[in-house]
Parts: C-alpha cells; sequence; structure tokens
C-alpha cells in the first residue's frame, strides 16, 4: 500500500496564477481531508470530503479556494489567484470512515513568487 | 475555543536520557488525542491515540483530563528518536478536523 499519494511536492507560483494540488488517498480510503501549514504553525483544518461530496468546507478561505475529490481520480484542491500569502505546505490525509485516525501524505510545498 | 499547546519548540537530550514531550489542550467535551511524529524527509505518522493505550516504539502518552494534557514520555531516548513531533485531538464521535499543535523537534545528542 503506497500510502496517499500527493503530488507534486513542490510547486512554485508567480502572483495571479493558477495552483492545483492532487492528493490520491489510500487504497480502500473514502474520506479525504486537506490541511494547511503555515510557517511556525500546526496543521489547520480546511476541507472534509467523500466521493463527489464536500462534507465540510469550514476551514477553507472563501474566495480563490476550492476542492473535490471525483468519482474518478485524485482529490483536487485548487487556489485561483495566488497571492503570496498563500506559500504554504498543503497536506492530505484520508481515513477509512470519519471515526478512524487519519493517514497523511508528505505534502505539497507551495511558493509563490 | 479549542486548542491544542505545545510549549517547546525544540527539546534537545542526551541519548540514553528519559524525555516528555509537553502537549496541553482546550476542549469543551471529551476529545480523542493523538501524537504523530515526522522523521526527517518522510511524512506525518501517526505514532500513538490515546484511546489504544499502546507503547509504540518505548513512547507512552497518558490522557490527564483533570490537567487537559497529552504528554509523550520515553524513559531512554535514542538517537532515532530525533524528529518532529505534533500533538493533536479530534472531538469524540468521529469528528473529523485534527486540530493540531505547533510541534516540538526532539534532537537526541549522541
Amino acid at each position: 500500500n503506497a500510502g496517499v499519494m500527493q503530488n507534486p511536492r513542490h510547486l512554485v507560483r508567480r502572483r495571479g496564477q493558477e495552483a492545483r494540488l492532487r492528493c490520491s488517498p489510500m487504497k480502500g480510503h473514502s474520506h479525504v481531508y486537506w490541511y494547511r501549514q503555515l510557517p511556525e504553525e500546526g496543521l489547520k483544518f480546511m476541507v472534509y470530503l467523500q466521493k463527489e461530496n464536500i462534507i465540510d468546507e469550514s476551514g477553507m478561505p472563501k474566495e480563490r479556494f476550492s476542492a473535490e475529490f471525483p468519482k474518478e481520480g485524485p482529490s483536487i484542491l485548487r487556489i485561483q489567484q495566488v497571492v503570496r500569502g498563500d506559500s504554504a505546505a498543503y497536506f492530505c490525509a484520508s481515513s477509512v470512515d470519519r471515526v478512524q485516525p487519519q493517514h497523511f501524505g508528505d505534502g505539497t510545498r507551495l511558493s509563490i513568487l | 475555543a479549542q486548542r491544542v499547546t505545545q510549549p517547546e519548540k525544540l527539546l534537545s537530550v542526551f541519548k540514553g536520557a528519559p524525555v516528555e514531550l509537553k502537549c496541553n489542550y482546550s476542549y469543551s467535551g471529551s476529545p480523542e488525542l493523538f501524537w504523530y511524529v515526522q522523521y526527517s524527509r518522510q511524512r506525518l505518522q501517526l505514532l500513538l491515540r490515546h484511546i489504544s493505550r499502546e507503547s509504540i516504539k518505548g513512547f507512552t502518552a497518558d490522557l490527564n483530563k483533570g490537567e487537559t494534557s497529552f504528554h509523550l514520555k520515553k524513559p531512554f531516548a535514542q538517537e532515532e528518536d530525533s524528529a518532529m513531533y505534533y500533538c493533536a485531538l479530534s472531538g469524540t464521535s468521529g469528528t473529523y478536523k485534527y486540530i493540531f499543535g505547533t510541534g516540538t523537534r526532539l534532537k537526541v545528542l549522541a
């Protein structure tokens, strides 16, 4: 089991561009979570998805951020018109159900020039 | 407010010395507590969860509801324990929003 796979590991974007971060959950996991880690801070919950459904996006900024988890393919976290403050590590986690512990990917480090 | 506090950013100990990584929490209810570890160039891994009451790699953690703490302890530190340690909590009944502390970097010196 390869675990939670995130790509890319590092992503550099210029201000105003779009960033797309991908996450493939562990085999057998249908619950996906995205967290953001700003420098010197802990991971902060952003969004919780199950296949084709957004269950809770209360941690997502209201504008420019969106997430999806289609029936086929990985979960995508999309950030439009990136700004310097979006520079962070974005972690994806998955679980078998909402009760079992979450397993994390390696993260994507987003840098905005 | 729901919060996890790890007061030490860095903890250095000598090999063979006891280790205690502190974690305090604030939560109105009965949370579930976890310790995650991130070794150099590796992903975040679950180390312990309080309901399992296990000892993993010699580490233990006891939930103290009176002091709202979940400190991680090991009697004899090893060099391979050097890593970043994160304390996290979730609410009971499958609350999925993990709340993380800022982490403590443990350095075990030879």
